[in-house]
């Protein structure tokens, strides 16, 4: 079955500084996808940053950037230039690459970042 | 704004009740996913439709159903309601691209009392 740890229930970080959010998985299949979200106060999930299994550059949107090391199973994601607006809940994903139409994700228990002044 | 649209995005009400949750997904769109997101369990993945066909199940409870219409949209059915359902609902949406990514709505807040 597949797992998503997240270890660190709530970190603080500067504004302006960089973050890391840490994030293990666990599967045994070969072709999977990782995936970042954000959660505001206000609830909603927001899709940040996507990685697959067998892309080999890590990637990277905006700010957001995913630290891939598939040896490890790690998808560390990192944030640049934290902005007041960055403070949320962080979910980290997995889903599994079923054949056909199936699928579904499978979240970490979360990191809740607070940006400071 | 993802496109995803839940409504309501509150809902109060007493155990043993039924309620109907909406989902809309984006546009083009096939898929739809219903998530729990609750303080003991997490977020939890509860169902999967693909253009009107069920394709992917999770921990959903036998009083839980879901069904998507032709036109796309989903609806989630929970009855006999407990104290333990009340959650954040979610519904998302994907394209069946290999990244599938799944965009979220704003979720529907259950509460049970």
């Amino acid at each position: 079955a597949q797992k998503i740890t997240q270890t660190q229930p709530g970190m603080f970080v500067q504004e302006k500084e960089a973050v890391t959010l840490d994030c293990t998985y666990d599967t045994s299949d070969q072709s999977y996808g990782l995936f970042w979200y954000k959660q505001p106060s206000s609830g909603e999930m927001i899709f940040l940053i996507y990685q697959g299994s067998y892309d080999e550059q890590n990637a990277t949107e905006g700010r957001y950037s995913l630290n891939f090391q598939k040896a490890r199973k790690s998808a560390n994601l990192v944030i640049s230039a934290s902005q007041l607006g960055d403070s949320a809940m962080y979910f980290c994903a997995m889903r599994e690459v079923h054949t056909g139409t199936a699928s579904k994700l499978t979240f970490g228990t979360g990191t809740r970042l607070q940006v400071t002044l | 704004d993802s496109g995803v649209t839940q409504t309501p995005k509150h809902l109060i009400t007493a155990t043993g009740q039924r309620v109907t949750l909406r989902c809309s997904p984006r546009s083009g769109d096939l898929s739809v996913y219903w998530y729990q997101q609750s303080l003991d369990q997490g977020l939890q993945f509860l169902i999967q439709y693909y253009n009107g066909e069920e394709r992917a199940k999770g921990n959903i409870l036998e009083r839980f159903s879901a069904q998507q219409f032709p036109d796309l949209h989903s609806e989630l059915n929970l009855s006999s309601l407990e104290l333990g359902d009340s959650a954040l609902y979610f519904c998302a949406s994907s394209v069946s691209t290999a990244q599938n990514i799944q965009y979220f709505g704003a979720g529907t807040r259950l509460s049970v009392l």
